[in-house]
């Protein structure tokens, strides 16, 4: 069964930063693109950020303006996403998603999700 | 960017009802549409792919069609378990993949 255990959330002041982690069981972690998909209270689902397999290429969404880094630990199972110079507009349930076999940005897994809040 | 305008916003069916959601997209995305059901508190759950395709262990009450620009969810026979909101998505081009804003589909 994948499982896709998150953390590193959590309540933060602005111009913070944070990890967030993911750790993937029950499949090859390696062999899979994995994402980031963000919910802003209220809000719908918005894609965040893609880290391939094969060699780690990443993609990210435009809004983010340089400070979100996506990144993967094949030898820990665990995938990151660093937020830098948090703002009120980053808070939001974060969620680690995986890609299908064939379609990296089709996400049949999901983690339970992360929430990110983010005041003074 | 390709946006997606879903509709209705709010959807209210009786269960047993057959419910129809509708995606459209602003420029073409092929057959390269995914719709997920997202209830509260929970992680979304992926239901259709390849605009047509049934995901893993979902229902034969879902079903999707459509290609080009216009995308359709239908859901036969709602039951209790189906009241959720539904996204869908585009993964044509991309970076960015995107998402529509999601309709609510509530009980009657």
């Amino acid at each position: 069964e994948v499982q896709l255990l998150q953390s590193g959330g959590g309540l933060v002041q602005p111009g913070e930063s944070l990890r967030l982690s993911c750790t993937a069981s029950g499949f090859t972690f390696s062999l899979y693109s994995m994402s980031w998909v963000r919910q802003i209270p209220g809000k719908g689902l918005e894609w965040v950020a893609l880290i391939s397999a094969s060699d780690h290429s990443t993609y990210y969404a435009d809004f983010l303006e340089g400070r979100f880094t996506i990144s993967r630990d094949n030898s820990r199972d665990t995938l990151y996403l660093q937020i830098n110079s948090l703002r009120a507009e980053d808070t939001a349930t974060y969620y680690c998603v995986k890609g299908t076999p064939t379609l990296d940005m089709v996400f049949a897994s999901w983690g339970l999700g992360t929430p990110v809040a983010v005041s003074a | 960017e390709t946006v997606l305008t879903q509709s209705p916003v709010t959807l209210s069916v009786s269960p047993g009802e057959r419910a129809t959601l509708s995606c459209r997209a602003s420029q073409s995305v092929s057959s390269h549409l995914a719709w997920y059901q997202h209830k509260p508190g929970q992680a979304p759950r992926l239901l259709i792919y390849d605009s047509s395709t049934r995901a893993t262990g979902i229902s034969h009450r879902f079903s999707g069609s459509g290609s080009g620009t216009d995308f359709t969810l239908t859901i036969s026979s709602l039951q209790s378990e189906d009241f959720a909101v539904y996204y869908c998505q585009q993964y044509n081009q991309w970076p960015p993949s995107t998402f529509g804003q999601g309709t609510r589909v509530e009980i009657k």
